[in-house]
């Protein structure tokens, strides 16, 4: 079965230091790979997916496969990053993703003026 | 079209009861998902459609758990004869088959079993 592990609960960083959120992941086939975001008060919401290779709020993703891993990060952290943040694997069928979800547990970003 | 609405918002109930949950997905898309969150954990898979039909259910979903998407539009969840273990945050979420992956999320609808 797929697994995701997000090891750190709580990540704190100052405004304007590089961030790394980490997320590695246990499956045998070619899964995709996302990263979910939630601030307070907001629904949670979809940040980037892997196959994008986008940067969205400054943030990238890349996936590694070696070392089974999509850590997330930025150069500069923002005050406005501050969320939760969620890895999140999805099974891929025929080129096309599956499209349910297994969720790691989450990282708290703070991001200190 | 304001996105995925829930509801009700919250909802508090003795064991035993039976509660229900409504989702309303946003119109175009037609997958509709239900999430299970439970405090410092990520969302759970519970169950997912495809229009009306419910291809694929947790191993994890009890009995008492049933949900519905009669017309391919609106979805309902329903628990029976609820257990203190049910207390959560029940998700829902909708995407566009060919961009399965990127859910849009409802604000949930939070369960507290007394």
């Amino acid at each position: 079965a797929q697994r995701v592990t997000q090891p750190e609960k709580l990540l704190s960083v100052f405004k304007g230091a590089p961030v790394e959120l980490k997320c590695n992941y246990s499956y045998s086939g070619s899964p995709e790979l996302f990263w979910y975001v939630q601030y307070s008060r907001q629904r949670l919401q979809l940040l980037l997916r892997h196959i994008s290779r986008e940067s969205i709020k400054g943030f990238t993703a890349d996936l590694n496969k070696g070392e089974t891993s999509f850590h997330l990060k930025k150069p500069f952290a923002q005050e406005e990053d501050s969320a939760m943040y969620y890895c999140a694997l999805s099974l891929v069928a025929g080129g096309t993703s599956y499209g349910k979800l297994t969720f790691g547990q989450g990282t708290i970003l703070t991001v200190h003026p | 079209d304001t996105g995925v609405s829930q509801n009700p918002r919250h909802k508090i109930t003795k064991r035993g009861q039976n509660v229900t949950f409504r989702c309303d997905p946003i119109s175009e898309h037609n997958r509709l998902y239900w999430y299970r969150q439970t405090l410092g954990q990520g969302p759970e898979f519970l169950t997912y459609f495809q229009n009306e039909a419910q291809l694929e259910k947790s191993r994890l979903l009890s009995d008492r758990f049933s949900a519905e998407r009669p017309k391919g539009s609106f979805s309902t969840l329903e628990i029976q004869r609820t257990e203190q273990g049910d207390s959560a945050m029940y998700l829902c979420a909708s995407s566009f088959r060919e961009r399965a992956g990127e859910l849009f999320f409802g604000e949930g609808s939070r369960l507290t079993v007394l």
